[in-house]
């Protein structure tokens, strides 16, 4: 497709793991990324990975990198009621300056 | 605090009316990049600028236009405003054109009546 897909919504209960899935456009992608957005806030920068790698750990964050399926995920670990938010997902491209966003997805965390 | 800071932070506008819209990036970066983000979606390219030169457009129409000063900071300006043109407007700043971490700003909350 020609869009960044994400699932629009994921609900988890407070301590519970979230997984947020991406499906991205480019296989040439070099750079793959997660974005935190919350209420009326701009975008935080929260981690990203680059396309040679299949994983990357940080702190309560994982991505996971399937190249051959253009598939990117984040998990959260031991998740709480301040990482309610909206992800989003962006590629960006070798040749391009500019990063291509999926629509985002909201999670929700339930005490 | 990604250090880039927006202003203004709100701004109500009529439509056919003119806007611009400033950004200050991070000290010691020189690359700004403008996204509109329209309400329910992700961030769309508008365009980047390098070093005082426009460095990449996305799909916008030339009433979105922009400029880049000597400090770095920069200028979105967009005429003829379109009730459309309703959106959060961001701007990120990084130390190169293809620089792997960009930060994001708190955005500008553009409507249009």
């Amino acid at each position: 497709g020609e869009d960044v897909e994400q699932s629009l919504f994921l609900s988890v209960r407070e301590g519970d793991s979230s997984v947020i899935n991406c499906t991205y456009t480019d296989s040439s992608s070099t750079y793959l990324y997660w974005y935190k957005q919350e209420p009326g806030a701009g975008l935080q920068l929260l981690t990203y990975i680059f396309s040679n790698m299949d994983m990357k750990q940080d702190q309560r964050l994982t991505v996971l990198l399937n190249k051959k399926d253009k598939h990117l995920s984040l998990r959260i670990a031991d998740t709480q009621t301040g990482d309610s938010a909206i992800y989003f997902c962006a590629e960006r491209h070798p040749n391009n300056n500019d990063m291509r966003f999926g629509a985002g997805t909201r999670l929700t965390v339930k005490p | 605090e990604t250090g880039v800071t927006q202003s203004p932070t709100h701004l109500i506008k009529t439509r056919g009316q003119q806007v611009t819209l400033r950004c200050s990036s991070q000290s010691g970066h020189n690359t700004v990049s403008w996204y509109q983000q329209a309400l329910g979606q992700g961030p769309q390219f508008i365009f980047q600028y390098y070093r005082e030169e426009e460095n990449g457009r996305g799909n916008f129409p030339p009433r979105f236009s922009g400029l880049q000063f000597p400090n770095y900071s920069s200028e979105l300006n967009v005429n003829a405003l379109e009730l459309d043109d309703s959106a959060l407007y961001l701007c990120a700043s990084s130390s190169s054109r293809g620089n792997t971490e960009a930060f994001f700003g708190q955005g500008t909350r553009l409507t249009v009546v």
